[in-house]
């Protein structure tokens, strides 16, 4: 069965420093999303993509953190300078298109210190 | 805003107990709902979803969820959990002709005791 792939699994990192994450979505899956779960609450979309063009961003703070998904497959999220709220989990989660059900991938969990 | 709300934070169940969560949502237009389950150390998994017809959906490992459209309501229920239900559970909802964001409620732990 195919499915989300995320690297790394887990990221500890300084503050200020620079972290990126990694997704690639199942394959032919158009749209993907990166989502941030904070502990005890649910995921929150930061950023949607439509192949390769940016669907919704309104929750991405962009001052610090970008998301690129170049030929419209894989994908990348970065923060720079990380902070300590910063710490959670980051997901990505695909689908075929936007009406889709949406397949999640196994996270990145992120610590900063 | 749009929000999702989960009533319960932590559940504890003795085996063939019964089970219902509570999943209430703030849109007024149509929706899509699911339910999304996460097993420790697993990624988030789809129980159900509905988006039209009829309003009791079963999912997945014997779970149902009923869609009360005037309660804006979407619960989760299981006539009989095993200890391998325990997990957390997500409502989730997806306001209809939106670009498929997926709003979360804050989850419910479910502790399935032997």
């Amino acid at each position: 069965e195919a499915e989300v792939a995320q690297s790394p699994r887990y990221k500890i990192t300084e503050k200020s420093q620079a972290v990126a994450f990694w997704c690639d979505p199942i394959s032919g899956h158009a749209t993907l999303y990166w989502y941030r779960q904070i502990l005890g609450q649910g995921p929150e979309l930061l950023v949607q993509f439509q192949d390769e063009s940016v669907v919704d961003d309104s929750q991405l703070p962009k001052d610090r953190f970008s998301a690129e998904r170049l030929k419209g497959v894989d994908s990348t999220l970065k923060i720079q300078p990380a902070e300590l709220g910063d710490s959670a989990m980051y997901l990505c989660a695909s689908s075929l298109d936007m009406s889709y059900e949406q397949y999640f991938g196994p996270g990145t969990r992120l610590t900063v210190t | 805003a749009q929000s999702v709300s989960q009533h319960n934070h932590h559940v504890i169940l003795s085996e063939a107990a019964s089970l219902e969560l509570g999943c209430n949502y703030s849109y007024g237009g149509t929706v899509n709902l699911f339910w999304y389950v996460q097993y420790p150390g697993q990624h988030l998994q789809l129980l159900l979803k509905y988006f039209s017809g009829d309003p009791l959906v079963k999912g997945i490992k014997g779970f149902e969820a009923e869609f009360i459209k005037s309660k804006f309501s979407f619960n989760l229920r299981k006539p009989s959990v095993q200890w391998s239900d325990t997990a957390e559970y997500f409502c989730a909802v997806n306001p209809s002709g939106n670009t498929g964001k997926l709003i979360f409620g804050q989850g419910t732990t479910l502790q399935v005791k032997p």
